[in-house]
């Protein structure tokens, strides 16, 4: 089992339309989550961090997390052609405090 | 907020050749920095970890003598690729935290091994 899961996609959505995307992660002992968006052949930039279960918004994004079940998520309202890009999920390890990453979901906003 | 600049961002090198790749957070201090490499259509995959002052920690993989981390002073890490072959080729990415905050990454440097 990978550290990190994220279905690779893509994930096609229409314009002003909700994106869904979500992470699995297995170390139970993981306390910090992050998500970030990579365009191609870029460098990947933060868009949030969540740290505590529940809901987390800022603008257009929403994090949620639930350690209970070993996910987080990450929603985008309205979303825009501009959001197309692969979104990484990422955990931090409780024993080390590294930085893992999953595989990434590319995501398609069709205008 | 936490800005990291990597250098160069492409580089085309021979293959037995070696090629260094600078890593620098240009507002604040970081003890640690982290080499990530990516390959095509993949995720980032670490590397590494760039202790100041301290020999860095492979990851499971990883050549030590292959790629070699200097982390001389608090604002600055850089990664030798030695006796690159062309499977070296991929997208390197160094990343800092101030403090406990989330990791920045820099632009990336794009290695092409001929």
């Amino acid at each position: 089992q990978k550290e990190v899961e994220q279905n690779s996609g893509p994930l096609s959505v229409p314009e002003g339309a909700i994106a869904s995307l979500n992470c699995t992660y297995s170390d139970r002992g993981s306390q910090s989550f992050f998500w970030y968006r990579q365009y191609s052949g870029k460098s990947p930039e933060l868009i949030m961090f969540i740290y505590s279960n529940g809901d987390k918004e800022d603008g257009r994004f929403t994090a949620q997390l639930n350690k209970a079940s070993q996910y987080v998520s990450l929603l985008i309202r309205d979303s825009q052609p501009s959001d197309s890009a692969t979104y990484l999920c990422a955990v931090k390890r409780s024993n080390t405090g590294k930085l893992i990453f999953g595989q990434g979901t590319t995501l398609q906003v069709k205008p | 907020g936490a800005v990291v600049s990597q250098h160069p961002s492409w580089v085309i090198c021979k293959s037995g050749t070696s090629v260094k790749i600078e890593c620098r957070s240009l507002d604040f201090q970081a003890t640690t920095m982290f080499w990530y490499r990516q390959f095509p259509k993949q995720s980032l995959m670490l590397m590494a970890t760039s202790n100041e002052g301290s020999k860095a920690t492979y990851e499971q993989g990883v050549e030590k003598d292959k790629f070699l981390i200097n982390h001389a002073s608090l604002t600055l890490s850089t990664l030798t690729v030695t006796s690159a072959h062309p499977e070296d080729s991929s997208f390197y990415i160094c990343s800092a935290a101030a403090g406990n905050s989330p990791l920045h990454f820099g632009n990336g440097t794009r290695l092409t091994v001929t």
